[in-house]
Parts: C-alpha cells; structure tokens; sequence
C-alpha cells in the first residue's frame, strides 16, 4: 500500500519561472493538503482540497494556486517565482470527515526541495 | 507570538538519556499531534491525542487541556531517535483541517 507520493523530490528554478509540483495521496485518502517549509521553520499551511475544490486556504498569495484530480491526485503551481519561495513543500493526505466521521491523521510525504536562484 | 511554542528549539543527549520536549499552544484545539522529521524531509505522525495519554514503544505523549501543554517523552534515548520533533494542533469542529505547526525541536542522541 503505497503512501504519500510526491514528485519531483528536488527543483530548482530562477526567479520569475512558474512550477508544478504534483502528489498523490495515500491509497483510500480524499483529502490533499499542501505545506511550506522554510528552513529551520514549521511547516505553514498553503491550501487543501477535497472533492476537486479549494477548501481552506492560508495566507499565501495568489501566485500559489492548485488542482485536485478526480483520482484525488493533486498538483501546486507557484507563479513569478520568488526567491522567498525557496522551500520544502509537503504534501500530506488524509480520510475527510464525512467518510471518517472523525478527526483523521495526516499522512506525508518525503516533500519537493524547490531552490530558486 | 506563535500558536504552538516548543521548547528547546534544541537539545544534545547522551544516548539511555530520558528526554522530554514540550509543546504550549494558544488556541482551541481539536487534537494535538507529535510528528517526527528526518534530515530527508519527508513526515512521520507520531501520535495525535486530545486527551490524556498515549504511548508507543518507547515514546510517550500526554496532554493537558487545561493548562493547554503537552510534553513528548523518549525513555531510554537512542541515536536513531535524532530528528526533529514537531507539534501542531488542529483547531476544534475540523475534523480534518489543516495543522497548525510549532517551530520544532532538533535532537541529536550521541551513542
């Protein structure tokens, strides 16, 4: 039973350039959220998504967008790269709560290293 | 200030050492998880409890709700057990929302 898979595990891109980093969720899980980390941070919420809608969203700009893919699968794609943006992004699934009927752990994966120069 | 505070940022052991990090939160929670993160990168659940305590092997996790504190405890420490700890807590009617995550604390077990 595969987990949490993301691709590709490294990046590297230079200001201004537009990226898609992609996830798919743990087999049986719906719900998809994705995470930034800066080095030597937490992780901080970016958005999630569940039945192919943006559901909550943190406080990130709208250079990050994303999409959920009827098999659940996801992408991110971060516009007019910024320097700033240099992280770790974390994907992370889960169960919803209308399927689980209770709060569910969240599965991660290893993460995309995405360094802008 | 953040949400979720942890202390040490850091902290050097000597392997058979019992440990104990701490997390202190400032806002509602549904449950409260301990995760683990190797140099990798990639995130283990280590627990997640909203009351009382848990334990697994050698770590154990307690919570106070009113107080709103809960430590992370390793017994008889480990080299493997070197990572960074996180806590996050999920704010309350989620059931699924995303985590609010501490800064982390970084252990190293030296044999």
């Amino acid at each position: 039973d595969a987990g949490v898979t993301q691709s590709p595990t490294h990046l590297i891109k230079t200001r201004g350039q537009q990226v898609t980093l992609r996830c798919s969720p743990k087999s049986g899980h719906d719900t998809v959220s994705w995470y930034q980390q800066a080095l030597g941070q937490g992780p901080q919420f970016i958005f999630q998504y569940y039945e192919e809608e943006e559901r909550q969203r943190g406080n990130f700009p709208d250079r990050f967008s994303g999409h959920q893919f009827p098999n659940y699968s996801s992408e991110l794609n971060v516009n007019a790269l910024l320097l700033g943006d240099s992280a770790l992004y974390l994907c992370a699934s889960s169960l919803s709560e209308v399927k689980a009927y209770s709060n569910q752990p969240q599965h991660f994966g290893d993460g995309t290293r995405l360094s802008i120069l | 200030k953040n949400e979720v505070e942890q202390s040490p940022q850091n902290l050097t052991a000597q392997e058979g050492e019992f440990i104990t990090i701490n997390c202190s939160y400032s806002v509602g929670i549904s449950a409260l998880h301990w995760l683990q993160q190797h140099p990798g990168g990639g995130i283990v659940s280590l627990f997640m409890l909203s009351s009382g305590k848990k334990k697994h092997g050698r770590l154990i996790a307690t919570i106070n709700i009113q107080e709103k504190h809960s430590s992370l405890h390793i017994t008889a420490s480990h080299p493997r057990d070197s990572a960074v700890y996180i806590c996050a807590v999920s704010p309350p009617n989620s059931g699924n929302t995303p985590l609010v995550f501490g800064k982390g604390t970084r252990l190293s077990v030296i044999a």
